[in-house]
């Protein structure tokens, strides 16, 4: 079973603040995603990645960066958090092209 | 619009009882991925399809690629089978697109 794990898991900041969230899958994946989940929109695909140094536009990219420093080592970055981004966001992991997703326990940012 | 939508958005079973949730795609899925997410929040693997069927214990999934859409049967179901069903399409390029979700609840 793929091992995801996210942190913090909980995460309180005001509006203009710096967030860093962090992701490691221990599963040697390729690619790591993140997503962000909001009530009535299901989960929607901020970046991805197959790869470290490797970085993927998702649907909704605006306002977020990310990193991929390692194969197991996934960072979303909030450099102006807005109130628009408070969410529950997931990670996830897969092996590659046609493979399953797993997902960690996820965070949930308020930005207030 | 949507690339995936989900319906019934919400269903309250009997104990016992047996429901289908469905997937429809505007997308030419390649594989499918079905998840339950659980009153804690967190998402549960339940089916990684190709064109095909799975069955799991009580649960039975199909997709059909060539008329865009999927299927999870839940049979006898249990209260521990409330909360959230996401189904989630791959087009071919890793980017997974998810439905808004079934709210099921399971009454005694």
């Amino acid at each position: 079973e793929a091992a995801v794990t996210q942190s913090p898991r909980n995460k309180v900041t005001v509006t203009g603040g710096n967030v860093t969230l962090s992701c490691r899958q221990t599963n040697s994946h390729n690619y790591m995603y993140w997503y962000r989940q909001d009530t009535g929109h299901g989960l929607r695909l901020i970046h991805y990645s197959y790869g470290a140094g490797n970085l993927q536009i998702g649907d909704v990219p605006d306002g977020y960066k990310a990193t991929r420093t390692t194969q197991e080592d996934f960072f979303l970055l909030l450099e102006l958090a807005s109130p628009s981004q408070t969410s529950l966001y997931f990670c996830a992991s897969s092996d590659g092209s046609y493979a399953e997703q797993f997902f960690g326990p996820g965070t949930r940012l308020t930005v207030l | 619009g949507d690339k995936v939508k989900q319906s019934p958005s919400a269903l309250s079973l009997q104990e016992g009882t047996n429901s289908a949730l469905r997937c429809n795609f505007s997308i030419a899925a390649t594989t499918v991925q079905w998840f339950l997410q659980n009153p804690r929040g967190s998402l549960i693997n339940l089916f990684y399809l190709v064109p095909g069927t799975k069955e799991n214990g009580r649960l039975k999934s199909a997709f059909d690629s060539k008329e865009s859409y999927s299927t999870l049967h839940i049979r006898d179901a249990q209260l521990e089978d409330s909360g959230t069903y996401f189904c989630a399409a791959d087009p071919g390029y890793q980017n997974f697109y998810f439905g808004k979700g079934t709210s099921l609840t399971v009454i005694p």
